[in-house]
Formats: structure tokens, sequence, C-alpha cells
């Protein structure tokens, strides 16, 4: 069974500075892809970033991006220039047939 | 805005109740998935539609069915409601299959009550 593990349940970051959040995953396949999502208070969940298990350079999108580990299994998210509005709960999801997500991680940006 | 639209956005019944929650998917998308975010469960996958078929089947109770129309929009029967199906339930759309190069865009979710 593919299981999702996001080890911190809550983290705080000063505006404008770095944060990273991580994840780890348990799975047996080779092809399956990775994401990560932001759900803000409004409990919309809204897509950051997603990762191809078979490329090996790292995704990133503006501020977001990723350290992949496939050996490791681990996929962390690394926020830059960390902004208000990046508050959130943020989710690591991993889909092969169907899709698993973690328990999340409560991300407190402060002025 | 993901493209992908739920109705309604709140619900609130009684036990032993039957409700219907509707999505619309993206402009294209032939898949729907349907997922359930409670505070004790976290964010579960129920099941998957694509181009009308069910494609994949999660963690989806005897008491739920999800059907796709012809038109590509989904909807979710939840029936004899208990206290415990309370959660928000979201619906997502992406173009093709789960184990193609599909991202999933979510709607804004339909939060049930159930008193």
């Amino acid at each position: 069974a593919q299981t999702v593990t996001q080890s911190q349940p809550e983290m705080s970051v000063q505006e404008a500075e770095t944060v990273t959040l991580s994840c780890t995953y348990d799975t047996s396949e080779s092809d399956y892809y990775l994401f990560w999502y932001k759900q803000p208070p409004s409990r919309q969940m809204i897509l950051v970033i997603r990762q191809e298990a078979y490329k090996q350079q790292n995704a990133t999108e503006n501020r977001f991006s990723v350290n992949f580990q496939k050996a490791a299994k681990s996929f962390s998210l690394k926020i830059s220039d960390s902004q208000l509005g990046d508050a959130a709960m943020y989710f690591c999801a991993y889909l092969w047939n169907d899709m698993r997500f973690g328990a999340g991680t409560r991300l407190t940006v402060k002025p | 805005d993901s493209g992908v639209t739920q109705t309604p956005k709140h619900l609130i019944t009684a036990t032993g109740q039957r409700v219907t929650l509707r999505c619309s998917p993206r402009s294209g998308d032939l898949s729907v998935y349907w997922y359930q975010q409670s505070l004790d469960q976290g964010l579960q996958f129920l099941i998957q539609y694509y181009n009308g078929e069910e494609r994949a089947k999660g963690n989806i109770l005897e008491r739920f069915s999800a059907q796709q129309f012809p038109d590509l929009h989904s909807e979710l029967n939840l029936s004899s409601l208990e206290l415990g199906d309370s959660a928000l339930y979201f619906c997502a759309s992406s173009v093709g299959w789960t184990t193609d190069t599909d991202t999933q865009y979510f709607g804004p979710g339909t939060r049930l009550t159930v008193l």
C-alpha cells in the first residue's frame, strides 16, 4: 500500500524567509506522480506543484520548488520569499492508481 | 479558479436523509474524482469516473454512490446519512486517467453537515 507521511503538523516562517516542508512516501512502483496542494482558510484545494517520478529534474514554479529524492522516497517543498498569502495547510500527495494524501502541514507566516 | 464547479456550497441535513452533490469538470476533462475530507480521516479518495465509466474505487461506503453523465458532469449520492458523514466533499477533474500525465484540479468543495 502506498502511504504518504508529513512529519511536520505545523511550521512557521517569517515573511520573506524560506521554509521547507517535508514529505516521504512508501511505494513499490517506479512511475508515479507527486503533488503539493495548498488549502487556504477558504478550504479550496489549490495545486502548487507537481513532479513526475521519471524526471530527475526537480520541479519549480516561481517561488515554489521541490527536492525530489526518488531513492529516499522523499519529496520536500521549498517556499522562498514567503508571503502572508502562503499561510495555509499544505498537503503532499502521491498518485499512481489513485491519489493518496498526507495528513498535512499547517504553515503560518509571521509578518 | 480551477474551472471545476460544485454545488451546493453548503448542505445541512438530518440523519437518515439522502443528498446529492453535483460536480461539473473543467472543459475538456474526462475524469472526475470524488474525495472526502473529514477531521478524523483526513483527505480520502472515494471514486473516479472516466468518460462515464467507473475507473477506480477508494474508501467509498456502500451507502454512497456516484455516476458520471454523458455531458461529463458527476453526482455523488449519499444516503442513510450519519453524523460521521459530515465532511467537506471535493470533486476534482483531469483530462484522462490517473496513470496518465494528468493533474487533478479541485473544485471548491461542498460542506455537508449532518445533524
